[in-house]
């Protein structure tokens, strides 16, 4: 039971470069998340995909953009990598939209980001 | 809008105590209620939910939360805690109404000790 993985799990890169984070899920999933996860501040969240085809910004997109790829996958993406980056990120998937009360998150196992 | 308050950053427990991870709650209508759970260099682990009917939710591990509307809060909690309880716990929000993501706590250090 794969659930959701990520890859890279862990990355360094130098301020400016760029990276894409990727995640996919195999439980026939519709809707796609990217969080970060900082010490003191919990999990935020940065980008959604309620369903294929769309994306939504969440508390903290600046900087990072998205792509759901298909149904399975989502990516995310860094174009000029910032220190202010530096962080866990973590992909989750849910059933349904969190429009409805079966939208517990599955989370992937993070990927640990470090920008000098 | 909506929050999601977990007061205390750690709490500690001897094994065989009760414990209790305190979460209250904002939302500008009724709400969906969560916990979660992570342990070291994992991602988070779904725990239980509130959506409606018994105050009182079961969930893995022998946890159980209490959904208290008149105080907001949804309390985290287990007759007698493991060592292996010892991880860090979050408390999840989300408006029953319109369209609105899961809002996550801070998060809560639990340690048990031997």
């Amino acid at each position: 039971n794969a659930g959701v993985t990520q890859t890279p799990k862990f990355q360094v890169l130098k301020t400016g470069q760029s990276m894409t984070l990727q995640c996919a899920q195999d439980m026939n999933h519709n809707s796609m998340y990217w969080y970060r996860q900082d010490p003191g501040m919990g999990l935020r969240l940065i980008y959604y995909s309620a369903s294929e085809g769309t994306t939504d910004k969440g508390e903290v997109p600046n900087g990072y953009n998205v792509s759901r790829l298909n149904k399975r996958e989502f990516s995310l993406r860094l174009e000029s990598a910032a220190p202010s980056q530096t962080s866990v990120y973590f992909c989750a998937s849910s059933r349904t939209p969190s429009t409805g009360p079966l939208g517990e998150l599955f989370f992937g196992e993070g990927s640990r980001l470090t920008v000098l | 809008a909506q929050s999601v308050a977990q007061p205390e950053d750690q709490v500690n427990v001897a094994e065989g105590n009760p414990l209790t991870v305190k979460c209250t709650y904002s939302v500008s209508g009724n709400p969906y209620l969560f916990w979660y759970v992570q342990y070291p260099n994992r991602g988070l682990q779904f725990l239980l939910k509130y959506i409606t009917g018994d105050n009182l939710v079961k969930g893995s591990y022998g946890f159980e939360a209490e959904f208290n509307k008149s105080q907001t809060s949804f309390h985290l909690k287990k007759p007698s805690a493991l060592v292996s309880d010892s991880a860090l716990y979050f408390c999840a929000v989300r408006d029953r109404e319109g369209y609105s993501t899961l809002t996550f706590g801070k998060g809560t250090m639990l340690l048990v000790s031997p």
